[in-house]
């Protein structure tokens, strides 16, 4: 089965902008990877932020944004806030089956 | 109040089994497809097995192929996953969720350990 791979941690400042990615070992993410970013705070449940690359749930807030970047999937997060430091999760479909990324650890300082 | 509740973890040897159940509310269960995930301690998320609103298409990670079977029960708005011949690598947080992403249970943890 594939390999999504994702920065296992990123650091960046309150305010400031970050970009999170996600590959593939299969090559290029496109849109029929259905990519969903989840957020995962410690001692929760995952909270899906993006579905389908780039759409957002009404509980996503307006800072984050989902697109599809250099054959990766993205995550940008503008005006980073301290309750975003929390771990990311990338999921790819592929025909049916579905794997995760393994994580970034996004510290907010 | 729309939901899922995990039950089922527990404490067991290698080589058993145990069986997870969801119980979902609040929604139409028979609508979604449904997943299981779970989470390793000190390790990431990891997408267990899904199924598709009929029970007709399952698919599986390769590490828990021919050992855990994933079904539901829509009459009774529930999900299962029944897991054998665990392994220590078993042992982590299970999460049951609406494949779609939107929902996710609290988790339930499985031990595996003699």
């Amino acid at each position: 089965q594939a390999v999504v791979t994702q920065e296992p941690s990123l650091t960046v400042s309150p305010g400031g902008t970050v970009t999170l990615t996600c590959g593939s070992s299969t090559g290029a993410v496109t849109g029929g990877h259905h990519c969903y970013w989840f957020q995962q705070k410690p001692g929760q449940a995952p909270r899906t932020l993006i579905y389908d690359t780039s759409n957002k749930h009404s509980w996503t807030p307006a800072r984050f944004s989902g697109s599809l970047l250099g054959g990766k999937a993205a995550l940008t997060l503008s005006g980073a806030q301290p309750e975003d430091e929390a771990e990311y999760y990338c999921l790819l479909s592929y025909s049916g089956h579905k794997v995760f990324g393994g994580g970034t650890k996004l510290t907010v300082l | 109040e729309v939901q899922l509740v995990e039950s089922g973890g527990g404490l067991v040897q290698p080589g058993g089994s145990l069986r997870l159940s969801c119980a979902a509310s609040g929604f139409m269960f028979s609508s979604y497809w449904m997943t299981w995930a779970r989470r390793a301690p000190g390790k990431g998320l990891e997408w267990v097995a899904n199924i598709n609103q009929d029970g007709s298409q399952k698919y599986y990670v390769d590490s828990v192929k021919g050992r855990f079977t994933i079904s539901r029960d829509n009459a009774k708005s529930s999900l299962y996953v029944q897991m054998n011949s665990l392994r220590a690598e078993d042992t982590a947080v299970y999460y049951c969720a609406r494949d779609d992403g939107t929902l996710w249970g609290q988790g339930t943890l499985v031990t595996v350990s003699s």
